[in-house]
């Protein structure tokens, strides 16, 4: 059975800390791997992973994919509490175009 | 762009009672998608469309129903309410029109939530 699984469930941080989430997956078919970030709303996608080591970056965040480990993560430095929220992993696949998502990271950043 | 566009953003329904929920997206995206997620929890797929008058079920599809006779909707149904149905429901669209990874991106609709009572 297809799995994604997010460490850790819940974090707690205070500003300016840096924080590491991860993603691990079990499933056949990869094609993607995609990280979002959940606010009070829908999920805003963040990045789009496809290839090994290759790191995406957007401002303090940084991703990147190990396909042979079969894992990624997603770096935040110098956390805002802007950034609480809940990061959620989604694999989708090569086959039926599903994608499967992890249960997310709640951060939570204080002052 | 409006994006993707969700009605009711909030429902309370008795058992048995059925209601649909509606999707509509205009950025004529063959791919359309309906995920349920629970307190705590990460998104399940329900139904997914890959366009016009095609639809196959997703990891969670009992209880539901969907049909695509449009690009732009995709509506969700529920026939007789339960109370495992309490949750909130997002749809979401995503363009994909060959093997691409690159089109991956999904973009999701603010979202409905229910209550079965």
């Amino acid at each position: 059975e297809d799995k994604v699984v997010q460490s850790p469930l819940s974090l707690v941080v205070h500003e300016g800390d840096t924080v590491t989430l991860n993603c691990s997956y079990e499933v056949t078919n990869f094609r993607s791997l995609l990280w979002y970030k959940q606010e009070k709303k829908a999920p805003t996608f963040l990045f789009m992973l496809t290839s090994s080591g290759i790191e995406k970056k957007s401002g303090r965040l940084s991703s990147i994919l190990d396909k042979k480990e079969l894992f990624s993560i997603l770096n935040i430095t110098a956390t805002q509490t802007g950034d609480s929220a809940i990061y959620l992993c989604a694999v989708g696949l090569n086959t039926g175009n599903q994608f499967y998502f992890g249960t997310g990271t709640s951060l939570t950043v204080i002052p | 762009n409006a994006g993707v566009t969700q009605t009711p953003k909030f429902r309370i329904l008795k058992i048995g009672q059925s209601m649909t929920l509606q999707c509509t997206q205009d950025m004529n995206h063959n791919y359309m998608y309906w995920y349920r997620q629970d307190p705590g929890m990460g998104l399940k797929l329900i139904y997914y469309s890959v366009g016009a008058g095609i639809t196959d079920k997703g990891e969670v599809p009992n209880g539901y129903n969907v049909s695509r006779s449009t690009t732009e909707d995709f509506p969700l149904r529920l026939e007789l309410a339960a109370p495992s149905q309490t949750s909130v429901y997002f749809c979401a669209s995503s363009y994909y029109p060959i093997r691409a990874a690159s089109t991956d991106t999904q973009y999701f609709g603010p979202g409905t939530r229910l209550t079965v009572l």
